[in-house]
């Protein structure tokens, strides 16, 4: 039971490159999340997913996509990344009403 | 609208004293669940406490103990005779039960609160 998975775990991408953040739960958890994390500072809610087909944006949604095909997979996508989206980012999952879990975290700094 | 707030930024105690980290919510639905995380310098999110809206008894686990309190819409976690492990940054988080203006399933999140405690 891996629980949740984030890849990769440090990037660096150069201004106006894209990428993927993988995120991937074997818990059968409805309920899928993305944060971002800046240095010294609180979780900012992106986006999150009660299910599969559905997601909403959060806080702070502007230059990032996701998907929920599937129950275990919520993918972040970064387009035409910016230096302001140098961050740590988290994934995490639950169930209804119960706690998240986290994943290790991906460090990306943009260039 | 949901809203945590952690007043305290940062606080600094020397080990063995008692410290207490608060946390204050915002809600309009009456059936909520509020948490606690803690985030060492390792930088990975460690569950602590869920608690529930209908459930207001205080909690003690060891050292860290927990007051919940509705009618000042407070949530504060105080650790009895801290040690050095317990320097990390701890999260307060708030879930609605309901689905109020499209946030069912939401979870936010406090600023955090930095403890540093000092050997």
């Amino acid at each position: 039971n891996a629980g949740v998975t984030q890849t990769p775990k440090f990037r660096i991408l150069k201004i106006g490159q894209s990428m993927t953040l993988q995120c991937t739960q074997d818990m059968n958890h409805n309920y899928m999340y993305w944060y971002r994390q800046d240095p010294g500072m609180g979780l900012k809610l992106i986006y999150y997913s009660v299910g599969a087909g559905i997601t909403d944006k959060g806080e702070v949604p502007n230059g990032y996509n996701v998907s929920r095909s599937t129950t275990e997979d919520f993918p972040l996508r970064l387009e035409l990344a910016a230096p302001s989206q140098t961050s740590v980012y988290f994934c995490a999952s639950r169930r209804p009403n119960t706690e998240a879990f986290f994943g290790q975290g991906t460090r990306l700094t943009v260039v | 609208a949901q809203k945590v707030t952690q007043a305290q930024t940062e606080i600094s105690v020397v080990e063995k004293e008692d410290v207490t980290l608060d946390c204050v919510y915002e809600t309009r639905d009456t059936t909520y669940y509020l948490f606690w995380y803690k985030q060492p310098p390792s930088g990975e999110l460690v569950f602590l406490i869920r608690r529930n809206s209908f459930d207001e008894q205080n909690e003690i686990s060891g050292r860290y103990s927990w007051n919940f309190q509705k009618s000042t819409s407070s949530f504060n976690f105080t650790i009895t005779a801290s040690q050095v492990v317990d320097s990390a940054v701890y999260f307060c988080a708030l879930s609605e039960a309901g689905n109020y203006g499209g946030s069912q399933g939401n979870l936010i999140f406090g600023k955090g609160t930095k403890l540093s405690v000092k050997p």
